[in-house]
């Protein structure tokens, strides 16, 4: 059975740092490009990040581009975000997601963690 | 970069059908694969079309998926609604590693 487990949610103020963490399990995690997708409270999906199987290549959307970094322990089976000069407006809940599309399987996502900046 | 568009809300009775459009802004819909996920309250979100129309294993076939080329728009449509089916519904794809999600259709069972 696939699992994703997210951790390292916290209350933090704003412009301040924090790294989320994400541990794959019951697939083979270097196989995949695994992605951050983050939902404000009452609202939608939005897309943050992905990083390719190997590391190789990152994509960021436009919001978070230049204050996050995506990462992945290939040999750890995790992904990693790490969120700098956070704003208010990163509060959300991010989750963690694999994507099977280049493989001709369904994504899978985490439970997600709750990240809240305050001001 | 694209957007992707979705109604903000339909509802029907149980045992009716509904059908969720998704419209790409620009670019070629059938170019990339459109998912489909599902969000119930308080959950995270689970696939029910993959690849434009594939069903993931235990997703009933009362889902399914297809790609309008016409009006650049893909659809889920839900047959036979159950109580359980009421919940949001997001699309996504992607283009030049940028992957998009629409903005959510919540589906609501009379």
């Amino acid at each position: 059975e696939v699992q994703l487990v997210e951790s390292g949610g916290v209350v933090v103020q704003s412009g301040g740092s924090l790294r989320l963490s994400c541990v794959g399990s019951g697939f083979n995690f270097d196989d995949y490009t695994m992605h951050w997708v983050r939902q404000a409270p009452g609202k939608g999906l939005e897309w943050v990040s992905l990083v390719t199987w190997d590391g190789g290549s990152t994509s960021y959307s436009d919001s978070v581009k230049g204050r996050f970094s995506i990462s992945r322990d290939n040999s750890q089976n995790s992904l990693y975000l790490q969120m700098n000069n956070l704003k208010t407006e990163d509060t959300a809940f991010y989750y963690c997601a694999k994507d099977g599309v280049s493989l001709s399987e369904s994504w899978s996502w985490g439970q997600g963690t709750l990240v809240t900046v305050s001001s | 970069n694209f957007m992707l568009t979705q109604p903000h809300s339909v509802s029907e009775s149980p045992g009716k059908t509904v059908t969720i459009s998704c419209t790409r802004s620009s670019g070629n819909i059938a170019s990339n694969y459109v998912q489909w996920f599902q969000q119930r309250p308080g959950s995270s979100p689970t696939t029910v079309i993959y690849e434009d129309n594939q069903r993931p294993s235990g997703v009933p076939d009362r889902f399914s998926g297809s790609i309008d080329r016409s009006s650049n728009s893909a659809s889920l449509t839900i047959s036979g609604l159950e109580t359980e089916d009421e919940a949001d519904y997001y699309c996504q794809s992607f283009d030049s590693s940028i992957t998009v999600f629409g903005g959510g259709t919540k589906v609501t069972v009379l």
